[in-house]
C-alpha cells in the first residue's frame, strides 16, 4: 500500500565505503526526485528524473549517481562516502514534472562514521 | 532567483491556542505553486496543501487554514485550537514555472504544542 518506499531506512557505514539507496513508487507517476535534508533540517533538491530521463542535476559531487531503471524506480548510489554525506535522503514522486504535488518517501537516515 | 523564507525558527504554544506560521516567497515567475508540508517527529514529510499563483482564495481544511496574499508575497498557515499532535516541523515550498519542477523549501518552523 505504501506509495513511495525507500530502502534501507537507516544506513550506518564507514568513510570511504560505497552505498546505495533504493526508491520505488506505486503511484504511476512520471517524475521522481532525490532531496537531501541536512542536520539543520534544510531540504534541497539533488536530482530529478522524468520517464527515466535526468532533468534536474543540482550542484552535487559526482560521487553521487542516480539511476532510474524504469519510471517507478530511482536509486541513488554514493561512492567514497564522506562524513559530510551524513543526512536524511528523501525520495519523492509527482504525476508530471512541472509544479505538481510531490509525495515523499519515509527517508533514509545515512550516518557516515 | 527563487527563495522561501520562514522567519520563525521555533514556536511554542499551549494546546488550544491558535498559531500562525509565516511564509514569504520570492520569484519572478508569473506562474508558480506554493506548498506546505508537515514533518512530525517520526520524520516523514506529509503534504498539506498546494496553491497556484492565480488562486488567491483562502483555504480552510478542518483546523487548518491558509492565507495567500500575492501583494505581500506571503502564504501563511494558521492552526486553530492547536493540539499536541500538531507538534512538528512545517515547511513552506515554492515551485516556479522556470525551475523544472524542483521544490524550493523554506528553512522550516518547529512548532511545539504543550499540553
Amino acid at each position: 500500500d505504501t506509495a513511495v518506499s525507500q530502502t534501507p531506512k537507516y544506513l550506518v557505514t564507514q568513510m570511504g565505503n560505497d552505498k546505495s539507496i533504493k526508491c520505488e513508487q506505486n503511484l504511476g507517476h512520471d517524475t521522481m526526485y532525490w532531496y537531501k535534508q541536512d542536520s539543520k533540517k534544510f531540504l534541497k533538491i539533488m536530482f530529478s528524473y522524468n520517464n527515466k530521463e535526468l532533468i534536474i542535476n543540482e550542484t552535487v559531487p559526482n560521487r553521487f549517481s542516480p539511476k532510474s531503471p524504469d519510471k517507478a524506480h530511482l536509486n541513488l548510489h554514493i561512492n567514497s562516502l564522506e562524513l559530510g554525506d551524513s543526512a536524511v535522503y528523501f525520495c519523492a514522486s509527482s504525476q508530471r514534472k512541472f509544479q505538481e504535488t510531490q509525495y515523499f518517501g519515509p527517508g533514509t537516515r545515512l550516518l557516515v562514521l | 532567483a527563487q527563495k522561501v523564507t520562514q522567519a520563525q525558527t521555533e514556536i511554542s504554544v499551549v494546546e488550544k491556542e491558535d498559531v500562525t506560521l509565516d511564509c514569504v516567497y520570492e520569484t519572478r515567475d508569473t506562474t508558480y505553486y506554493l506548498f506546505w508540508y508537515k514533518q512530525p517527529p517520526s520524520g516523514e514529510l506529509v503534504f498539506l496543501i498546494r496553491r497556484n499563483s492565480f488562486d488567491e482564495q483562502n483555504e480552510i481544511s478542518g483546523r487548518y487554514s491558509w492565507n495567500f496574499q500575492k501583494s505581500t508575497s506571503s502564504f501563511n498557515f494558521t492552526i486553530t485550537a492547536s493540539q499536541v499532535v500538531d507538534s512538528a516541523v512545517y515547511f513552506c515550498a515554492l515551485s516556479g514555472s522556470s525551475n523544472t519542477g524542483k521544490l524550493i523549501f523554506g528553512q522550516g518552523t518547529t512548532l511545539q504544542v504543550k499540553p
